[in-house]
């Protein structure tokens, strides 16, 4: 099975700061992989698709890249309604696997 | 808007049985492939199957191999999760998604279904 690494585990930031997540695959997977946004007691919401094609209506302050095994989800400039888990996901074969999830605090 | 309305979560004794159902409207349900994910209390997501348009293929992930069926019902615009023999770590919130074209990214959720497996 595919193993995804994310980084960090938890994140805490201010409003208006710039926010990376690392999501690393234990092999490589193209560009196969997809981020999602879950906010407490919500189901999770699709952000990012194909390592960095933006989702109908996500903001454009998120943003994704990557190819390989390493790859990145980066919010340009952090607004409080960003508080949530983030979690990346690779669709490169079966078993679809998630990451860890990060969850980002805002300060 | 698509709607996705699961339903059949509750408790139940290890080694027994529930069927979950996921109610799809607004979007073409015959022409998409959909899935099941799952999210344990306070941990990650986990996916647990996947059935193609027509129901032909279907895949899943291995600790439920055997126990879990997937199936759907075209006329009916429905999703089902058939779990058997189930066990405390099947214990989740239990997600109905559809996929994204025909590439397994989870582009629509329903707001869930919570199993609890316990004695």
């Amino acid at each position: 099975d595919i193993q995804l690494t994310q980084s960090p585990s938890f994140l805490s930031a201010s409003v208006g700061d710039r926010v990376i997540v690392t999501c690393r695959a234990s092999q490589g997977i193209n560009n196969a992989l997809a981020w999602y946004q879950q906010k407490p007691g919500k189901a999770p919401k699709l952000l990012i698709h194909t390592a960095s094609t933006l989702h109908t209506g996500v903001p454009s302050r998120f943003s994704g890249s990557g190819f390989g095994t390493e790859f990145t989800l980066t919010i340009s400039s952090l607004q409080p309604e960003d508080l949530a888990t983030y979690y990346c996901q690779h669709r490169y074969t079966y078993p679809i696997t998630f990451g860890q999830g990060t969850r980002l605090e805002i300060k | 808007e698509v709607q996705l309305v699961e339903s059949g979560g509750g408790l139940v004794q290890p080694g027994g049985s529930l069927r979950l159902s996921c109610a799809a409207s607004a979007f073409p349900f015959s022409n998409d492939w959909m899935s099941w994910v799952r999210q344990a209390p306070g941990k990650g997501l986990e996916w647990v199957a996947s059935i193609k348009p027509d129901g032909s293929d279907k895949y899943f992930v291995g600790s439920v191999k055997g126990r879990f069926t997937i199936s759907r019902d075209n006329v009916k615009n429905s999703l089902y999760l058939q779990m058997n023999s189930l066990r405390a770590e099947d214990t989740a919130m239990y997600y109905c998604a559809r996929l994204l074209g025909g590439v397994t990214t989870f582009v629509d959720w329903g707001q869930g279904t919570l199993v609890t497996v316990s004695s």
